[in-house]
């Protein structure tokens, strides 16, 4: 069955400077989406980034990048920059391959100070 | 903005009692995804709809129940309530049923059972 794992409950990270949150997934479909999500304190799911398996080159939005490393089932998400208003839960997903379903790892609470 | 819309935000109401959760998708999108995201679950797929059609079925209680409309927004019907049915609700939609790249999630509605 597919899982994705999250093993950082919380990250503090000073203001300006770059985090990582780890994602690490368990499937044995070649073929997956990865996704991140940020929820902030107000309750939205906001996308952030996506990540397939058959990309060649790792995601990047702004200042999100996706460090995806295919051989150890890693999809980390680093924050460049970071701001204040980057304080906020942030969600692994995997896609099921037949459906779009996301299945969600338990999230990583990433707090940013000045 | 995501372009989903999710009515009411929030919701009141006592155990026993029976709701119902709308949501309009993003324009053009097809499916339809309904999510639970509670403080023991985490987040938790319920229910997929694609063109109208039911898609995909996850862990959704039998007291909940789901349809798309012809013009393809969406509601989710919680009845005989419980208190374990507080919780955060999300509906997501996408273009395709599968396969695709981005999920977009509405604002969610907190459904509190007193």
């Amino acid at each position: 069955a597919q899982k994705i794992t999250q093993t950082q409950p919380g990250m503090f990270v000073q203001e300006k400077e770059a985090v990582t949150l780890d994602c690490t997934y368990d499937t044995s479909d070649p073929s997956y989406g990865l996704f991140w999500y940020k929820q902030p304190s107000s309750g939205e799911m906001i996308f952030l980034i996506y990540q397939g398996s058959y990309d060649q080159q790792n995601a990047t939005e702004g200042r999100y990048s996706l460090n995806f490393q295919k051989a150890r089932k890693s999809a980390n998400l680093v924050i460049s920059a970071s701001q204040l208003g980057d304080s906020a839960m942030y969600f692994c997903a995997m896609r099921e391959r037949n459906t779009d379903k996301l299945i969600f790892g338990t999230g990583t609470r990433l707090q940013v100070f000045p | 903005d995501s372009g989903v819309t999710q009515t009411p935000k929030h919701l009141i109401t006592a155990t026993g009692q029976r709701v119902t959760l709308r949501c309009s998708p993003r324009s053009g999108d097809l499916s339809v995804y309904w999510y639970q995201q509670s403080l023991d679950q985490g987040l938790q797929f319920l229910i997929q709809y694609y063109n109208g059609e039911e898609r995909a079925k996850g862990n959704i209680l039998e007291r909940f129940s789901a349809q798309q409309f012809p013009d393809l927004h969406s509601e989710l019907n919680l009845s005989s309530l419980e208190l374990g049915d507080s919780a955060l609700y999300f509906c997501a939609s996408s273009v395709r049923g599968q396969g695709g790249t981005e999920a977009f999630f509405g604002q969610g509605t907190r459904l509190t059972v007193v």
